[in-house]
């Protein structure tokens, strides 16, 4: 099977825009995670999707959003970019949603906010 | 709410020894998984091992194996025979079973192996 795809690998952005990054997730899994890295705060939680419906969502402002499509692939948002919104951003996918599978993940998309 | 503390920033290793790096967490709920991951420096977070926390036998993987310790909320990662391609930032991750896919990480060893 194919791992967890995510496109672009790398972006640059400036102050104010918005990103809009996309993860494919192993064929059969249907919940879909997001992670922020930074070197300051680490790995973060940003919100889990499942059926298209959030199920789930860590402490990050609302300019930060997603969702997630019927074919399970899902995609991530962030509006008025800051300059600490720099970090890797990892997705993860899992086969069921709210149950302790294993997540794996995508080798991640590295944003960078000038 | 669940923490994860990894006490050793940065560790090093000669190849062919053994390792262990440490793990502890903090946690209210009875059931739930911890696991280790790696990361390379391609970026790419590897599942290294699994333990269920209802399980007393301690999980093993070919070369790398846990120290879980229930009742000290401590959860260590055995490498042995170390390799140059287990260099990597190791990091410990807690799910809890209230907290649905979530992971908690703690704050990442990174591991040198040495030739």
């Amino acid at each position: 099977k194919a791992g967890v795809t995510q496109t672009p690998r790398y972006l640059i952005k400036t102050r104010g825009q918005q990103v809009t990054l996309s993860c494919s997730p192993i064929s059969g899994h249907r919940s879909v995670s997001w992670y922020q890295q930074t070197p300051g705060q680490g790995l973060q939680f940003l919100f889990e999707y499942f059926s298209e419906t959030q199920r789930n969502k860590g402490n990050f402002p609302g300019r930060f959003s997603g969702r997630q499509f019927s074919n399970s692939r899902s995609e991530m948002n962030v509006s008025t970019l800051e300059l600490g919104d720099s970090a890797l951003y990892l997705c993860a996918s899992s086969p069921r949603a709210g149950a302790p599978d294993t997540q794996y993940f995508g080798p991640g998309t590295r944003l960078t906010v000038l | 709410a669940q923490t994860v503390t990894q006490s050793q920033p940065e560790m090093s290793v000669q190849e062919a020894e053994t390792v262990t790096l440490s793990c502890t967490y903090d946690t209210s709920e009875n059931n739930y998984y911890l696991f280790w991951y790696k990361q390379p420096p391609s970026r790419q977070m590897i599942l290294v091992i699994r333990q269920e926390a209802y399980k007393q036998q301690n999980a093993t993987e070919n070369r790398f194996s846990v120290n879980f310790q229930k009742a000290a909320k401590s959860f260590s990662l055995k490498i042995s025979d170390s390799q140059l391609g287990d260099t990597a930032m190791y990091f410990c991750a807690f799910m809890g079973e209230t907290s649905g896919s979530r992971l908690t990480f703690g704050e990442g060893t990174q591991l040198t192996v040495n030739p």
